[in-house]
């Protein structure tokens, strides 16, 4: 176990919707990460919240947005849902400032979009 | 920039013979390397990691990796599978140093074990 926990662990949504995600990171970590796992694919990553501010985006459209608390748990919106938003949501939690950037995994979100 | 790039889409090795899973990586700072190690329907678990301590760095469950500046690659090796070892593995660079962290997957190694 990580200490990683994310919420839902699996979703289903409809094409033009919303959805939000869920990710408490392990204590004493102030960084989290999430990324999106398609099927037969490795992580991509969205974005980096550090300090509940927005630090390193990927490749994503505005559609994806995210938000962190003060307690570093974070969440990750999407609007206006598409279906290759179909994927496993990954979110990392990690202790940014050093070398040692380990990043813990959550289980992740299975999201279905139809 | 960062990348990595994961040689093998898959390999296929025989129960009790070595596994060498190939990963090289480009990176503009002094990069952190690992592999992580994913089961099918589980999260990903971290196998082992450099952060410019010693060149082989040894892991959980059997795995080495070696950390090559010169050849700028980070291989996975274990001399012995196990049945178990069957899961997706991820060569993964996070650049440090840089003013947005962040952390690069390859595309995955897929490790089949033959009985």
């Amino acid at each position: 176990e990580t200490g990683v926990t994310q919420s839902p662990t699996h979703l289903i949504k409809t094409r033009g919707q919303q959805v939000t995600l869920r990710c408490s990171s392990q204590s004493g970590h102030n960084t989290v990460s999430w990324y999106q796992q398609a099927l037969g694919q490795g992580p991509q990553f969205i974005f980096q919240y550090y300090r509940e501010e927005e630090n390193g985006r990927g490749n994503f459209p505005p559609r994806f947005s995210g938000l962190q608390f003060p307690n570093y748990s974070s969440e990750l919106n999407v609007n206006a849902l598409e279906l290759d938003d179909s994927a496993l949501y990954l979110c990392a939690s990690s202790s940014r400032g050093g070398k040692n950037t380990e990043a813990f995994f959550g289980q992740g979100t299975r999201l279905t979009v139809v | 920039a960062q990348s990595v790039t994961q040689l093998d889409s898959h390999v296929s090795v025989s129960e009790g013979t070595p596994v060498l899973l190939r990963c090289n990586y480009s990176s503009s700072y002094s990069p952190s390397l690992f592999w992580y190690v994913q089961h099918p329907n589980k999260g990903l678990q971290l196998l082992l990691k450099y952060t410019s301590a010693a060149t082989l760095v040894k892991g959980i469950n059997g795995f080495e990796a070696e950390f090559k500046k010169s050849e700028t690659s980070f291989h996975l090796t274990k001399p012995s599978a196990h049945m178990s070892d069957a899961a997706e593995y991820f060569c993964v660079v996070s650049e440090w140093g840089s003013s947005a962290s962040k952390i690069i997957f390859g595309s995955g190694t897929r490790l089949s074990i033959r009985p």
